[in-house]
């Protein structure tokens, strides 16, 4: 079964026209992870939450923004897509309550700009 | 969260053992070792983890030096479905800012 779940797997959007990715989990774990992937690159962390606690990662562009109503669910928003953001964008998610637990990932969704 | 060095590519016959080096001269005495892998366009999946002693599990055997400067994780025998880019990343065991930093990671491809 699922646990972390994306949708959708694939998602064409316009440049320019905002869009967002929304990741939901079954795990109740009280971290959440949104990663960028693009071709042949390892993931980069764009941010993370820790339970309702948003943590940006320093590099990551302000085009990029999360939002996460409960433990269950959260989106990535992206507000105005270039084509530099075409890519797999990977959620996760952990316990850090719990001494050495792993980060379970989604399947992703790839993002196509056109 | 200490840094990691793996080679980019290693190849391996189908039903031998790959053995994947992973150098983590920097890393602090409550980092975790973790392995994850991504088969192509799929979420990285989990393998393993440890912190001193080796470990084993139904996937695989994560061996970490004495002194844990670097570890070998070994896939005991390789099959073709375990073609993928395998990622060894370091990270403190809890807190709030723990955060999973991929590196480069291993390229493995298992052939016939």
């Amino acid at each position: 079964d699922a646990m972390v779940i994306q949708n959708p797997r694939y998602q064409v959007t316009q440049f320019g026209k905002p869009v967002t990715l929304s990741c939901s989990q079954t795990l109740n774990h009280n971290v959440m992870y949104w990663y960028q992937q693009k071709s042949s690159q390892a993931p980069k962390l764009l941010f993370h939450y820790y339970d309702k606690d948003f943590n940006n990662e320093a590099d990551t562009p302000d085009n990029f923004q999360s939002r996460r109503p409960n433990t269950s669910f959260c989106f990535l928003d992206i507000r105005s897509p270039g084509l530099g953001d075409a890519a797999m964008y990977l959620c996760a998610t952990s316990r850090v309550d719990r001494a050495n637990t792993e980060a379970f990932f989604g399947q992703g969704t790839r993002l196509t700009v056109v | 969260d200490a840094k990691t060095t793996q080679p980019p590519s290693m190849d391996c016959a189908e039903g031998r053992a790959a053995n994947l080096p992973c150098n983590h001269s920097t890393i602090s005495g409550n980092e975790y070792v973790y392995w994850y892998r991504q088969i192509h366009s799929q979420g990285p999946q989990y393998i393993i983890h440890g912190l001193k002693n080796n470990e084993t599990n139904e996937m695989a055997s994560l061996i970490i030096t004495e002194d844990r400067k670097s570890s070998t994780l070994i896939l005991p025998h390789a099959t073709l479905r375990d073609t993928a880019v395998y990622y060894c990343i370091v990270l403190v065991a809890v807190g709030g800012n723990r955060k999973f930093t991929f590196g480069m990671g291993t390229q493995v491809r298992v052939k016939l």
